[in-house]
């Protein structure tokens, strides 16, 4: 059973665009989550995190979105750069204090087109 | 710093042979985690790490043996290998709740 699911396997856009990768979840309980980038031979790097007292967190070139009631959110790329190329995984916790028990999404593939 | 490390980056094994992958961190993080990321898949949690001398099964434990005796290391051991067992492994360490701070991984076939 995926609690956290990334129905997108890949995406394509154009340089200087806006990238946007979405990302559902199952589990109630979650109310912390992460966005994490992923070049290939490297580990996951921490891109950007939410918590559900807000819907909104920005970080440069970065957004990420939470819906509650939707059980969805996404990361916004504004605009989008060759350097952004990456796998990115969503992850999810129960709360912060949770955030040692990240459950992952399976990850989406960005391509960056010049 | 170096951050986390692992080694081997990569290792084969047998069928019913052991190893350790070693992870060790400089960054004086209470918390490690161990993780595999099979095919397609996204990473799922082996076992984690809040100090030393205290460790906890994560989502996929069966297989798989921890210890953590120093704040620097936490090594992941495979007793018996099975092909189910083939997947990259990463270790992580954080400060307490924060981001976590990824290895680069460890690619492991069991033939």
């Amino acid at each position: 059973d995926q609690q956290v699911k990334q129905n997108s396997p890949s995406l394509s856009v154009q340089e200087g665009r806006i990238s946007i990768l979405n990302c559902d979840y199952t589990n109630s309980m979650f109310d912390y989550f992460l966005w994490y980038k992923k070049y290939p031979a490297e580990g996951p790097t921490f891109l950007i995190s939410i918590s559900s007292i807000k819907d909104k967190n920005e970080d440069g070139r970065f957004t990420v979105f939470l819906n509650k009631s939707a059980k969805h959110l996404s990361l916004h790329i504004v605009p989008s750069q060759p350097g952004d190329s990456a796998v990115y995984f969503c992850a999810a916790s129960e709360g912060i204090q949770g955030a040692q028990k990240l459950v992952f999404g399976q990850g989406t593939r960005l391509t960056i087109n010049p | 710093n170096a951050g986390v490390t692992q080694t081997p980056k990569f290792r084969i094994l047998k069928i019913g042979q052991s190893m350790t992958l070693q992870c060790t961190q400089d960054m004086n993080h209470n918390y490690m985690y161990w993780y595999r990321q099979d095919p397609g898949m996204g990473l799922k949690l082996i076992y984690y790490s809040v100090g030393a001398g205290i460790t906890d099964k994560g989502e996929v434990p069966n297989g798989y043996n921890v210890s953590r005796s120093t704040t620097e290391d936490f090594p992941l051991r495979l007793e018996l290998a099975a092909p189910s067992q083939t997947s990259v492994y990463f270790c992580a360490s954080s400060y307490k709740y924060n981001e976590q701070f990824f290895g680069p991984g460890t690619r492991l076939t069991v033939l």
